[in-house]
């Protein structure tokens, strides 16, 4: 069974970095591309930064363009969320997802395996 | 970017009854290129990983009961739930993949009367 488990979340201070992690098991993240997601309090879901299969292809929301890194590492079958600059506004808990395995630069295609999820809290 | 946009925000249902929750997009979500329409739905269930159920429009995905369909066209888009079980509670997203930014409607929160 496909599965992801995404780390690295907690308390930062605002101005502040942290680097999240998404463990893929019962696949190859080699063989697809890959996405961060965010949901804060009372809002819905957000996308946030796509990377493709060797990493060379990255996509951001303009809102984390510039302070977020989305970045791979295929022999650890494992995805990261590079944050830096974070303000409050970046509070809430972070999801990776994977696509089914049709997306091309132009489109993305539905994401059918998405993590539970890790808490990011900037305050001060 | 796209806007989505869902009604209602909360969807009180009673278990044996249909539901039907409705999504607009600020343009339209077909692609003459291909013929389809990146329009998908996505529950996200308490203590549960998102989990997509229809996509491009009316596909159902892998797993999903019947019970589920996706109809519509252009900007108006509907998810229907013809018999609502117990199981069914959760907030249920609409999502554009026409282009990027990826959009979501701001969500349905489906509960049990």
């Amino acid at each position: 069974e496909a599965q992801l488990e995404e780390s690295g979340g907690g308390p930062v201070q605002p101005g502040e970095s942290l680097r999240l992690s998404c463990a893929a098991s019962g696949f190859g993240v080699i063989n697809y591309w890959m996405y961060w997601f965010r949901q804060r309090a009372g809002r819905g879901l957000e996308w946030v930064a796509r990377v493709n299969y060797n990493g060379a292809i990255t996509t951001y929301a303009d809102s984390v363009k510039g302070r977020f890194t989305i970045a791979r590492d295929n022999a650890k079958n494992t995805v990261f969320l590079e944050m830096n600059s974070l303000t409050v506004e970046d509070t809430a808990v972070y999801y990776c997802a994977k696509e089914r395995g049709y997306s091309s630069v132009a489109r993305s295609d539905l994401l059918d395996v998405w993590g539970r999820g890790t808490l990011v809290a900037v305050s001060t | 970017d796209i806007v989505m946009t869902q009604t209602p925000r909360s969807l009180p249902v009673t278990p044996g009854e249909p539901a039907s929750v409705s999504c607009r997009s600020s343009q339209s979500l077909y692609h003459s290129d291909d013929g389809n329409t990146y329009l998908d739905w996505y529950v996200h269930k308490p203590g549960q990983s998102p989990q997509v159920l229809i996509h491009t429009l009316s596909s159902r995905a892998s797993g999903v009961p019947d019970r589920f369909s996706g109809s519509g066209s252009g900007t108006d888009f509907t998810l229907k739930i013809s018999r609502v079980e117990a199981d069914d509670v959760g907030i249920y997203y609409c999502m554009q993949r026409l282009e990027f930014p990826l959009t979501f409607g701001g969500g349905t929160k489906v509960e049990i009367k």
